[in-house]
């Protein structure tokens, strides 16, 4: 059963404007939503994250909006450059499940130049 | 920032034989390591959660006589395939996370192994 749903698949945006990926989960003993980078051949790398406590949190160009009583949280990269262009996976963890990370299933982000 | 370092980077092996990976913490400790398994284009999918000093625990599905997991110390967790076929062919990554309650983790660069 897959707790964490992520879309879109795939997203291509033009140097400049905005991306946004949507996730939705079901567990609501998560406690924690990160979101995470990865480029291919490599390990991912947190990006931001946020609690359920907070509707919003903004790290430089990066943005999660939080929707506790929808269950969906969204990442907004704004001014987006070629150089964001990797997969993007949102995440889900709660401290009674001993820490235990699931990630969506990734969108890949392509910036054009 | 923490580092976590994984060796070796990229292993090819015949059928039937096992292969060791290593992940370590390099500057930090870390009571809970977990490893992920990606297959290409797809998610980590977690395999297990390894705890030092005890014995891991597997997801669902994955077999724990074929992925041997042994968390020696606070800074370094191993996974070895055991009679490895084409199918274990994939990338594995593990992350650590910093001990105390606390959801930092910190992934390594993964694993690439290639069955043949």
């Amino acid at each position: 059963q897959q707790q964490v749903k992520q879309s879109p698949q795939s997203l291509i945006v033009q140097k400049g404007g905005i991306s946004i990926i949507n996730c939705a989960y079901e567990n609501t003993a998560f406690d924690y939503f990160p979101w995470y980078q990865q480029f291919p051949g490599k390990g991912p790398a947190l990006l931001i994250a946020i609690r359920p406590d907070v509707s919003e949190k903004k790290e430089g160009r990066f943005t999660i909006s939080f929707n506790k009583s929808a269950k969906q949280f969204s990442l907004h990269i704004m001014d987006s450059q070629p150089g964001d262009s990797a997969t993007y996976f949102c995440a889900a963890a709660q401290a009674t499940g001993g820490f235990k990370t699931i990630f969506g299933a990734g969108t890949r982000l392509f910036v054009k130049a | 920032g923490a580092v976590v370092s994984q060796h070796p980077s990229w292993v090819i092996c015949k059928s039937g034989t096992s292969v060791k990976i290593e992940c370590r913490s390099l500057d930090f400790q870390a009571t809970t390591m977990f490893w992920y398994r990606q297959f290409p284009k797809q998610s980590l999918m977690l395999m297990a959660t390894s705890n030092e000093g005890s014995k891991a625990t597997y997801e669902q599905g994955v077999e724990k006589d074929k992925f041997l997991i042994n968390h020696a110390s606070l800074t370094l967790s191993t996974l070895t395939v055991t009679s490895a076929h084409p199918e274990d062919s994939s990338f594995y990554i593990c992350s650590a996370r910093v001990s105390g309650f606390t959801y930092e983790q910190y992934f390594g660069p993964g694993t690439r192994l290639t069955v043949t």
